[in-house]
């Protein structure tokens, strides 16, 4: 299945302008984690949002989730050339016997131009 | 803030050849994954592992995979004939199972990767 799958593909934007990136995902989860990628680079874990809830803030970011749409989305406000990277969400599925293993999409690629 | 450090950070092989890549998670985590990206493609999950025994597993990771805590510290995945479908950056990750605060328990954290190229 098509889990987390991310749009737009990509998104080039100006600094200081707002970024928002939508995720879609097929089957229950228990929760949705976004990850930022710099090119070449490890993921780096932005925030997690559970299932039973439907906005989240950390510093210049905001998720949504929304269950009965099965999607989210990752809003970077004011954002600078250093939010340049792809972005992933990553869900884990709900049931008892996932472990922890998540699913992620294909991801956003962001440019912010200076 | 402590991280999951992996090594090699590169390594180039020739195909057919043995590959062990290795990784410390975070020191108090409990749960140990590897995933792997294949170059402009999705993260895949390979493995998972828990009280010193694989937990789950994808298609992906037959037999020529395997996975391996040796010591307190370390996490290892082995490859042990590598074919060119094999190169990718493969990510350790690491979660923790105490929920001391937030979602310290849920997050997965992961490492830099080690890019591994075979010829």
């Amino acid at each position: 299945s098509q889990q987390g799958e991310e749009d737009p593909q990509a998104l080039s934007i100006q600094e200081g302008e707002n970024a928002t990136m939508n995720c879609s995902y097929k089957t229950s989860i228990n929760n949705l984690q976004w990850y930022r990628q710099n090119s070449g680079r490890g993921l780096v874990h932005l925030i997690l949002i559970r299932s039973n809830e439907r906005e989240k803030h950390s510093g210049r970011l905001r998720v949504t989730l929304d269950t009965s749409k099965k999607s989210s989305s990752l809003l970077i406000t004011a954002s600078r050339a250093a939010d340049t990277a792809s972005y992933f969400c990553a869900t884990r599925s709900a049931g008892g016997t996932s472990y922890g293993k998540l699913t992620f999409g294909q991801g956003t690629i962001l440019t912010v131009h200076p | 803030e402590p991280e999951v450090t992996q090594t090699p950070s590169h390594q180039v092989t020739q195909m057919g050849q043995e590959v062990i890549l290795r990784c410390v998670p975070i020191s108090n985590h409990l749960y140990f994954y590897w995933y792997r990206q294949i170059l402009g493609q999705k993260v895949e999950f390979l493995v998972s592992f828990y009280n010193n025994e694989i937990s789950e597993k994808s298609e992906i990771f037959d037999d020529q995979f395997s996975v391996e805590r040796p010591d307190g510290s370390n996490f290892t995945l082995k490859i042990r004939s590598t074919k060119l479908e094999d190169s990718a950056m493969y990510f350790c990750a690491s979660r923790s199972i105490r929920l001391l605060d937030g979602n310290s328990g849920n997050t997965i954290y992961f490492g830099e990767g080690s890019w591994l190229t075979v010829v």
